[in-house]
């Protein structure tokens, strides 16, 4: 059972460019989070989806981000017309249900550098 | 700040010594959970915590929770070398969707 895959691994965009982050979860799960880290610092919430919802988008920033997850393929976090302060390490993660009673199982992180 | 905050910052200790990293949050949690990280890596889950549990072993870890003062605690006994990483706690809260990230302790284990 393969884990969270997330790709690319590293990505480096021109400012003003459009970042595109994919997320599989692993097979059985059906809720996906979006966290992004900076450098010495912990994960920030960004997005809660389902298959086909976005459930809890308190932590994107209102503007050129988005997310979808939708019934086929990988959940998908885009960065549009990216700035030097989206460079952060954009990390994936997924759970069989809800977190209650379950972890959250990590991807090994996307790596944006916005030059 | 809704999120948990460890303490300290930053610990370095000598292989063998016990490591202990504390972790203090602010409203009512459901779980507490710990995670590690190695540098530039993805994050590993290592114990869950539920609010009506108060203590938890795997291995050579071991986690307390104090609900009635908004903290936990993580110990690794006999630490190694191969210890050395990031460690953060992650409070799910009452009522929400997510896990709120501490900013971590990073652990240093001297060979």
């Amino acid at each position: 059972n393969a884990g969270v895959m997330q790709n690319p691994r590293h990505l480096v965009r021109r400012r003003g460019q459009e970042a595109r982050l994919r997320c599989s979860p692993m097979k059985g799960h059906s809720h996906v989070y979006w966290y992004r880290q900076l450098p010495e610092e912990g994960l920030k919430f960004m997005v809660y989806l389902q298959k086909e919802n976005i459930i809890d988008e308190s932590g994107m920033p209102k503007e050129r981000f988005s997310a979808e997850f939708p019934k086929e393929g990988p959940s998908i976090l885009r960065i549009q017309q990216v700035v030097r302060g989206d460079s952060a390490a954009y990390f994936c993660a997924s759970s069989p249900t809800g977190l209650e009673n379950t972890e959250a199982f990590f991807g090994q992180g996307t790596r944006l550098t916005v030059v | 700040s809704q999120q948990g905050e460890e303490d300290p910052q930053a610990l370095s200790i000598q292989e063998g010594e016990n490591a202990t990293m504390n972790c203090s949050y602010k409203t009512s949690i459901n779980n507490l959970q710990w995670y590690r990280q190695n540098s530039g890596r993805g994050l590993v889950h290592l114990i869950l915590i539920r609010s009506n549990e108060r203590e938890k072993h795997s291995g050579r870890l071991r986690v307390t929770l104090d609900t009635s003062k908004k903290s936990s605690s993580l110990l690794i006994t006999a630490s190694r070398a191969a210890d050395t990483a990031s460690y953060f706690c992650a409070t799910r809260l009452v009522g929400a969707n997510n896990l709120f990230f501490g900013t971590g302790t990073r652990l240093t284990v001297i060979p």
